[in-house]
């Protein structure tokens, strides 16, 4: 069974610059869930897709955004990138019930 | 307050030593508690999962959970120098959303 695949795994951009991220979940999952982790901070969660709606959000600006297409893979945009904005970005997949979260290798966003 | 506390550590216990991680959370309505483990420069290793109160094993890993005391444990027998890592704590109140709570996490060094 395959894991849940993040692409790319590296990226360096530009302050200014817009970034989109993908995410293809565990086959079978419905839910992703996407975190930034940075060293001071841990990780934080950005948002969930389930069934292509937005299910909930963490409190970060709307310049972070994403979407869930029907085949449940997802993409997370961020736009008008900020030297604040370099972090592992994580994607998780889980089933229906939420039991359990399987991470991604992640996405390393160096921005400069 | 946040909602998954840990200590950072660095815990360093000798090779075959037990090896203790300690975590609370703040959220008395919390039902499902997972541990990650985190390889620097990698993406967290689902671990262990627990959603009753006791004990569950897996090998050299035990999870203990207090709910009532809103406490979770790992316990790693026989510690491996391949243990170290950053261990986290994560928390699902089992809203049917996957938005987990994750604690800083706790460094361990094991040392040979």
């Amino acid at each position: 069974k395959a894991g849940v695949t993040q692409t790319p795994r590296y990226l360096i951009k530009t302050r200014g610059q817009q970034v989109t991220l993908s995410c293809s979940p565990i086959s079978g999952h419905r839910s992703v869930s996407w975190y930034q982790q940075t060293p001071g901070q841990g990780l934080q969660f950005l948002f969930e897709y389930f069934s292509e709606t937005q299910r909930n959000k963490g409190n970060f600006p709307g310049r972070f955004s994403g979407r869930q297409f029907s085949n449940s893979r997802s993409e997370m945009n961020v736009s008008t990138l900020e030297l604040g904005d370099s972090a592992l970005y994580l994607c998780a997949s889980s089933g229906d019930r939420g039991l359990e979260a399987f991470f991604g290798q992640g996405t390393r966003l160096t921005v400069v | 307050q946040k909602e998954v506390e840990q200590n950072s550590g660095p815990l360093s216990v000798p090779e075959g030593a037990i090896a203790s991680l300690n975590c609370t959370y703040s959220d008395r309505g919390s039902q499902s508690f997972f541990w990650y483990r985190q390889y620097s420069g990698k993406s967290p290793e689902l671990i262990m999962s627990i959603y009753s109160n006791g004990d569950k094993e897996d090998g050299r890993f035990t999870a203990q959970l207090n709910k009532a005391s809103q406490y979770v444990s790992l316990l790693i027998r026989d510690s491996q120098p391949s243990d170290s890592a950053t261990y986290l704590c994560a928390v699902n109140r089992g809203n049917n959303f996957n938005k987990f709570y994750f604690g800083s996490g706790t460094k361990l060094n094991v040392k040979p």
